[in-house]
């Protein structure tokens, strides 16, 4: 079946402008969730929704926002964006959850801001 | 507040041999431990988990060990091969939706 499908996979922007990017789920997943990845900080939790509903949040500031539609595709959106937002955003889908949290993720989207 | 942490950045190991790569976390409560890899332009994979009630669990050329009372996990990829040179990540979840991932360790394995 297919994987985790995120687009775009790379994207330049420039400081204070803004920025979407998409995810698709594997068929079935419901839970989707958004991590940012740069150099030394390893993977840092963004959100993470479930039938259309953010169940968590990481400790990002409110320029970071998702959402998720019926059919389980997600989005999230970076506004006013700033140089240290360069990074590699990825996107994971799990079905319901019951044991270990076992997440499949996309390749990524790499988002540079000049 | 870095709950899991992965304090070696790089790790160097002969093929055929055995790599070892470590985990610390601070959270009592995680009750999953999981291993990714991840290979450049890619996202991570999953490799292997263990439960908190566990000690060990063994996969194949992968063996996860835990150590609660050390709050220490360690991964060990036996003999090692050239398609293990990779980024591995340690992450833990307990209850809640969301991984937390340490900072990586880039494995080489030279020939």
């Amino acid at each position: 079946k297919a994987g985790v499908t995120q687009t775009p996979r790379y994207l330049i922007k420039t400081r204070g402008q803004q920025v979407t990017l998409s995810c698709s789920p594997i068929s079935g997943h419901r839970s989707v969730s958004w991590y940012q990845q740069t150099p030394g900080q390893g993977l840092q939790f963004l959100f993470e929704y479930f039938s259309e509903t953010q169940r968590n949040k990481g400790n990002f500031p409110g320029r970071f926002s998702g959402r998720q539609f019926s059919n389980s595709r997600s989005e999230m959106n970076v506004s006013t964006l700033e140089l240290g937002d360069s990074a590699l955003y990825l996107c994971a889908s799990s079905p319901q959850f019951s044991g270990a949290n076992v997440l499949t993720f996309g390749a990524g989207s790499r988002l540079t801001v000049l | 507040d870095q709950q899991v942490k992965q304090n070696s950045p790089s790790l160097s190991v002969q093929e055929g041999r055995i790599s070892i790569l470590n985990c610390d976390y601070t959270n009592s409560m995680f009750d999953y431990f999981l291993w990714y890899k991840k290979y450049p332009a890619e996202g991570p994979t999953f490799l292997i988990s263990i439960s908190s009630i566990k000690d060990k669990n063994e996969d194949g050329r992968f063996t996860v060990f835990l150590n609660k009372s050390a709050k220490h996990l360690s991964l060990h990829i036996v003999p090692s091969q050239p398609g293990d040179s990779a980024v591995y990540f340690c992450a833990a979840n307990w209850g809640a939706q969301k991984l937390v991932f340490g900072q990586g360790t880039r494995l080489t394995i030279n020939p």
